[in-house]
């Protein structure tokens, strides 16, 4: 049963233009949302998160958008640079109990120069 | 830089054997979790110590043991390895009650032959 989902495995964006990556999840109990990048050979890196009371949250070029009645979230990336290809993953919690992440399977985001 | 690394990067074992993984934490990380990422996959939650004492475990079967030290460095034990347990193992702490992100070491690969 996967709870968070990643139904796009591969994405390429040119440089300069936005890249969107989706997440669906199933659990109404999930309230806190993360993006990770992960590069080969490394471990997933942080990137920007948004807990449900909210449905959006910006960071530099990285903005993440919360549909808690879809049970959707995206990540918008704008502009789209070449040191952004990487696989990302999008990570649920509930935040009573334990900081237990559920994972998506990833994306490979793959930016053009 | 994460401040979490983990031990040793790469490892190769034979079914039946006992593996030790190990991680440090970035100090003051008071809560560690450890995830099984199999090969396209995301990140798998195996169980995670606060102070010293497990404190919510994933789907995992009782062979898959930990231990966390006052030190914030911790250890990922399992027993009677299986093929099916090759895979990366990624340590990720974090500060409970504060920032929900978690911070991921790059992993130990192991194969299980």
């Amino acid at each position: 049963d996967q709870q968070v989902k990643q139904n796009s495995p591969s994405l390429s964006v040119q440089e300069g233009r936005i890249s969107i990556l989706n997440c669906d999840y199933t659990n109404s109990m999930f309230d806190y949302f993360l993006w990770y990048k992960k590069y080969p050979a490394e471990g997933p890196t942080f990137l920007i998160s948004i807990s449900s009371i909210k449905d959006k949250n910006e960071d530099g070029r990285f903005t993440v958008f919360l549909n808690k009645s879809a049970k959707h979230l995206s990540l918008h990336i704008v502009p789209s640079q070449p040191g952004d290809s990487a696989v990302y993953f999008c990570a649920a919690s509930a935040t009573s109990g334990t900081y237990k992440y559920i994972f998506g399977t990833g994306t490979r985001l793959k930016v053009l120069a | 830089e994460t401040g979490v690394t983990q031990s040793p990067t790469h490892l190769i074992k034979t079914r039946g054997q006992q593996v030790t993984l190990r991680c440090s934490s970035q100090s003051g990380h008071n809560t560690v979790s450890w995830y099984q990422q199999a090969l396209g996959q995301g990140p798998q939650f195996i169980f995670q110590y606060y102070r010293e004492e497990e404190n919510g475990r994933g789907n995992f079967p009782p062979r898959f043991s930990g231990l966390q030290f006052p030190n914030y460095s911790s250890e990922l034990n399992v027993n009677a390895l299986e093929l099916d347990d090759s895979a990366l193992y990624l340590c990720a702490s974090t500060i409970a009650g504060g920032v929900m992100a978690q911070y991921f070491g790059p992993g130990t690969r192991l194969l299980v032959l």
